[in-house]
């Protein structure tokens, strides 16, 4: 009964290819996310959808495209892939609105990995 | 703009000894703060986290961390560390819905 699940865990894939990892999650939360994390372990946020509407979108390449079928999904799908894109991808959840739920629950991240 | 900064990039701490990890942030409002943990190859993991009232904080696993509005800093704390908690740890600030990570502190725990 895991909260947050991630698939593929790993992916291998070449330059130029489209591929996607999917996300869901099972809290019932009203906002996702997807986080970069790259070669020296920097975590940023890429994007953030609240309900399946977009509500961050943080100067990422519109290779990246998340899309969200209903509010427990969050799949990042990237098109043309570069040798840059090489990084760990976390997804999230939260249900911002409360200090005690306000708290964004990870999975266990998709290593990417491009030749 | 708002910022976290780890200024430990690698700790190295015996087993059974004390341990604390530094963050000091940046940030206009009240901050929202966390610590998360991560193992190798396994994802981020919440430790403790910071909304209001007391300013010292439990957690789980034996952590503490010690909100100091005066500092900017929010540090973690263990009294005893064991081999299991090498690990890399990121503090984090709410900014908005989005949390802002420092650059971790990657813990190493010598016998």
């Amino acid at each position: 009964d895991t909260a947050v699940s991630q698939t593929p865990k790993y992916l291998v894939t070449q330059m130029g290819n489209d591929k996607s990892i999917k996300c869901e999650q099972n809290l019932g939360h009203d906002t996702m996310y997807w986080y970069k994390q790259d070669s020296k372990k920097f975590l940023k946020i890429m994007f953030s959808y609240n309900n399946k509407e977009l509500i961050i979108n943080e100067t990422v390449p519109n290779r990246f495209s998340p899309k969200s079928p209903d509010k427990a999904h969050l799949n990042l799908h990237i098109n043309s892939l570069e040798l840059g894109d090489s990084a760990v991808y976390f997804c999230a959840s939260s249900q911002p609105g409360t200090s005690v739920t306000d708290t964004q629950y990870f999975g266990p991240g998709t290593r990417l990995t491009v030749l | 703009a708002q910022s976290v900064t780890q200024p430990d990039i690698h700790i190295t701490v015996s087993e059974g000894a004390s341990l604390e990890l530094r963050c000091n942030y940046s940030y206009g409002a009240t901050p929202y703060l966390f610590w998360y943990v991560q193992s190798p190859g396994q994802g981020l993991q919440l430790l403790l986290k910071y909304f209001s009232g007391d300013t010292l904080v439990q957690g789980i696993k034996g952590f503490e961390a010690e909100f100091k509005r005066s500092q900017s800093s929010f540090n973690l704390r263990k009294p005893s560390v064991h081999w299991s908690d090498a690990a890399e740890y990121f503090c984090a600030v709410e900014a908005g819905t989005a949390l802002i990570f420092g650059k971790g502190t990657t813990l190493s725990v010598s016998s």
